[in-house]
């Protein structure tokens, strides 16, 4: 079974500048999540879909992040303009379905560098 | 609002011995309990999970959870480590919103 792909692995750009990531979640999960790992922390929660519609933005940074789920499959992650702050690497995850006792399969990450 | 907490930023345990990284949890209502486990440039990876029943948790590469209702701990135990059990280890937990909150994680570095 494949996994949750997440696309670049790597990124590095200076402040202000803007940058977008990508995921694919498994096949048929119908329940898409977006993590920020800051280094030393665990992880948190962006945002939330289930299929293309928003369940949880409360913690996303709306002045500068956005994202979106087209078609409720792919999703894409965006910052403009990115700040020193926001380095961290972003974890995409998938659920079969919405619920508390559901267990998440987690993507690689993209490390993002903010200079 | 739900929190957890890992008190050990770090845990070193001899191989073959049995391993203990603890976990404490805050949350409304019944929790629903995880433990993840990340490896070097890899995503975060599901062990086991306490939904309801049970008290003692089974999960994979034999690793074992007890809940703790009256101490709301969550401890993750081995009986016998590995070296490659090494990694770093997450703790969650997740209340009626569905939405899985993480501890710091904890460091656990198996020796020969």
């Amino acid at each position: 079974e494949a996994g949750v792909a997440q696309s670049p692995r790597y990124k590095i750009i200076e402040k202000r500048q803007s940058v977008a990531f990508w995921c694919n979640p498994i096949s048929g999960h119908a329940t898409l999540y977006w993590y920020q790992q800051i280094l030393g922390q665990g992880p948190k929660l962006l945002i939330q879909f289930q299929n293309n519609g928003v369940v949880d933005d409360s913690q996303l940074p709306k002045d500068r992040f956005s994202a979106e789920r087209l078609k409720g499959v792919d999703s894409t992650l965006k910052i403009q303009p990115a700040k020193l702050e926001d380095s961290a690497v972003y974890l995409c995850a998938s659920s079969l379905e919405l619920g508390a006792e559901e267990k998440l399969f987690f993507g690689s990450g993209t490390q993002l560098s903010v200079l | 609002a739900q929190s957890v907490a890992q008190p050990e930023d770090q845990v070193n345990v001899a191989e073959g011995n049995p391993l203990t990284v603890k976990c404490t949890y805050s949350v409304s209502g019944n929790p629903y309990l995880f433990w993840y486990v990340q490896y070097p440039n890899r995503g975060l990876q599901f062990l086991l999970k306490y939904i309801t029943g049970d008290n003692l948790v089974k999960g994979s590469y034999g690793f074992e959870a007890e809940f703790n209702k009256s101490q709301t701990s969550f401890h993750l135990k081995k009986p016998s480590a590995l070296v490659s059990d090494s990694a770093l280890y997450f703790c969650a937990v997740s209340g009626g919103g569905n939405k899985l909150t993480f501890g710091t994680g904890t460091q656990l570095k198996v020796e020969l």
